[in-house]
């Protein structure tokens, strides 16, 4: 059954901690896409990666980092120079130029 | 630069009434445009989308939308609302050469009344 899986759908960060996320597809997509989203403001892009070993910085990448090691995977990082990374993220994969697909979603908090 | 204004935030309608969700997009080149559904603390779930062919774009769960150019407006529509249809629903729009980089709109909650 493919798909877009995200873990874990819940995580808890300690301040000064960097934190992963975790996106897997087995869609066969080449794009993959991180969004963040904030109650009242939609969503808004991380980081994008087109292909394998290649990524692109989204409206918003201060204090977050990508890696693009393998196709079906793209993985996030929290850095501690985010100072308000509190919200519900949100991993997409397509077909390049073509439509966007989500995963679950990682609710992050601050503890 | 692409934009999209959803107009109302929190949208509340009757049981088996009509649903109009507003959106209305700027962009610099013939868009791509798309509705999205959000169940609570659930990703986003794709409706419909307007990629240059028929005007008229129809989705899943008996919604539907059209695309005007003269008005740049992208509403989407239900003509008899069902409980299920309580959620969150996103507008968004492409940059230029495809759906690779979309930018959404603010968001409509949905609510339906017994």
């Amino acid at each position: 059954d493919g798909g877009i899986t995200q873990s874990p759908k819940y995580l808890f960060r300690k301040e000064g901690q960097n934190v992963t996320l975790s996106c897997e597809q087995n869609l066969n997509h080449d794009a993959m896409y991180w969004y963040r989203q904030d109650p009242g403001q939609g969503l808004r892009l991380i980081y994008y990666s087109q292909i394998v070993n290649d990524f692109q910085k989204g409206d918003i990448a201060e204090g977050y980092s990508v890696s693009r090691e393998k196709k079906e995977s793209f993985p996030l990082t929290v850095t501690s120079a985010q100072k308000n990374p509190t919200a519900f993220y949100l991993c997409a994969s397509s077909v390049w130029g073509e439509t966007q697909y989500f995963g679950p979603g990682t609710r992050l908090l601050v503890l | 630069a692409q934009s999209v204004t959803q107009l109302g935030s929190h949208v509340s309608v009757s049981e088996g009434a009509l649903v109009l969700l507003r959106c209305n997009y700027s962009s610099s080149v013939p868009p791509y445009l798309f509705w999205y559904v959000q169940y609570p603390n659930q990703g986003l779930q794709l409706l419909l989308k307007y990629t240059s062919a028929a005007t008229l774009v129809k989705g899943i769960n008996g919604f539907e939308a059209e695309f005007k150019k003269s008005e740049t407006s992208f509403h989407l529509t239900k003509p008899s609302a069902h409980m299920s249809d309580a959620a969150e629903y996103f507008c968004a729009v492409s940059g230029p050469g495809g759906a690779q980089k979309l930018v959404f709109g603010q968001g409509t909650r949905l609510t339906i009344n017994p």
